[in-house]
């Protein structure tokens, strides 16, 4: 059970816009800013977004993170075939000393 | 360019200890800017941090697996050690070794591993 929460799956057509939610709580996204990752299996994982807004650079403006409370979302516009990954969402847990995840959302490109 | 490659022995008996090695290259283990991290992903699961940490060997590790956990760090060698003892079938996992950049805010996981498969098995 995830700190996180993330939609299992989410899909989209090439050049639709595509969103994907994380849940959490006022301890964890409610006070601190959210990570973005990218993660093609058998591949290094990518930081996509940091800051909950900011991007790393090379990572394409298609890609935009948000906030709003307690809760965090990816957003992907333009969506194009090799967009096709896991996507995670996390956070600084001050408790921890230690980031903690979503449990990712698989998104397919139809 | 940062790079991390994990070494591990890929296959573990239950009850034994799992030992996984990342090397650094392309940066300096000996930055103040950096906590150097091992986080674990088991089979068809989400990413779950195992713990960190600094240069200086200060260490932090998730409460759920610290009282298995050993992270060590040798900075002449570039690179830093897991060690988790006793361990089960649970443990099959990729071990990501990573790099946390704690002066950005957020302390994002900024460069990864590709990860090495370790599966507990007799």
């Amino acid at each position: 059970q995830s700190v996180l929460t993330q939609p299992p799956s989410a899909s989209g057509t090439p050049g639709q816009r595509v969103s994907i939610s994380c849940s959490g709580s006022n301890s964890n996204i409610g006070s601190s800013p959210v990570n973005w990752y990218q993660h093609l299996p058998g591949t290094a994982p990518k930081l996509l977004i940091y800051d909950t807004t900011q991007r790393p650079s090379g990572v394409p403006d298609r890609f935009s993170g948000s906030k709003s409370g307690t809760s965090a979302s990816l957003a992907i516009s333009g969506l194009q075939s090799d967009d096709e990954a896991d996507y995670y969402c996390s956070v600084w847990d001050e408790s921890l000393n230690g980031p903690v995840f979503g449990g990712g959302t698989k998104l397919t490109v139809l | 360019q940062v790079q991390l490659q994990e070494s591990g022995p890929g296959l573990v008996k239950p009850s034994e200890t799992l030992s996984v090695t990342c090397t650094v290259s392309g940066d300096s283990i000996r930055s103040t800017n950096y906590y150097w991290a091992w986080i674990r992903q088991p089979p068809g699961k989400g990413l779950e941090w195992i713990g960190s940490i600094f240069y200086s060997g200060t260490t932090y590790y998730n409460p759920s697996l610290k009282s298995r956990v050993t992270i060590s760090i040798d900075t002449s060698k570039k690179h830093f050690s897991l060690r988790l003892s006793s361990v089960t079938a649970s443990d099959t996992a990729v071990y990501y070794c990573a790099r946390e950049s704690i002066t950005t805010p957020g302390n994002p996981v900024d460069y990864w591993g590709q990860g090495s498969l370790l599966t507990v098995s007799s």
